[in-house]
């Protein structure tokens, strides 16, 4: 059973440029999550979805979005970067929101921002 | 607001040395609780949870017990190896949702 798929591992941009980050969950998982970690702030909750629909979100700014498929892939996408958007952008699904279910968690996108 | 705070790394042992790593939470609700640990280079992985108080988690020689009355999930394993030298992070999550808030992850070392 193929894990969590992160696309791409590894991203550079620059200030003011845009990203799309790219999230495929395990199968049959429909609610996925996403984190910044950074050597900074540590790890940081940014959104979760569900059945298409974002359930929560965490405490950054509005350049930061996501939307979920109705396939349950997920995307994020960071409008407008700044240096201080520099992580690794960890994505994770489950079957379904609980605190009972285990979240799976993929290797990360690595963004650079120059 | 909800809260984890685990103790400052690097933790740094001989092999074959008993190890805990202490994690302390603040939380509304009775949040279920979970350790992860991270390789370098990958993503996390879940080490072991507990979803109630007295809860045991384990897993691969590792345990943790959920202890309401010093709200603390404080992690241990009896004889440490070189290959689980990694980041470890405690985590809690709010019931019905996903939502994971961790504390900032203990380094750990470990020495043949």
């Amino acid at each position: 059973k193929a894990g969590v798929t992160q696309t791409p591992r590894y991203l550079i941009k620059t200030r003011g440029q845009q990203v799309t980050l790219s999230c495929s969950p395990i199968s049959g998982h429909r609610s996925v999550s996403w984190y910044q970690q950074t050597p900074g702030q540590g790890l940081q909750f940014l959104f979760e979805y569900f059945s298409e629909t974002q359930r929560n979100k965490g405490n950054f700014p509005g350049r930061f979005s996501g939307r979920q498929f109705s396939n349950s892939r997920s995307e994020m996408n960071v409008s407008t970067l700044e240096l201080g958007d520099s992580a690794l952008y960890l994505c994770a699904s489950s079957l379904a929101p609980s605190s009972n279910q285990p979240q799976h968690f993929g290797d990360g996108t690595r963004l650079s921002i120059l | 607001g909800d809260s984890v705070t685990q103790m400052e790394g690097p933790v740094t042992l001989s092999e074959e040395a008993f190890l805990t790593i202490n994690c302390t939470y603040t939380a509304t609700g009775y949040p279920s609780l979970f350790w992860y640990v991270q390789y370098p280079g990958e993503g996390l992985q879940l080490l072991l949870k507990a979803t109630k108080a007295d809860d045991k988690g384990s897993n691969k020689g590792f345990e943790a017990t959920y202890r309401k009355e010093t709200t603390s999930f404080h992690l241990e394993k009896g004889s440490v190896q070189v290959s689980d030298s990694a980041v470890y992070f405690c985590a809690l999550s709010v019931r019905n949702t996903d939502k994971l808030i961790f504390g900032t992850g203990t380094r750990l070392q470990v020495f043949p």
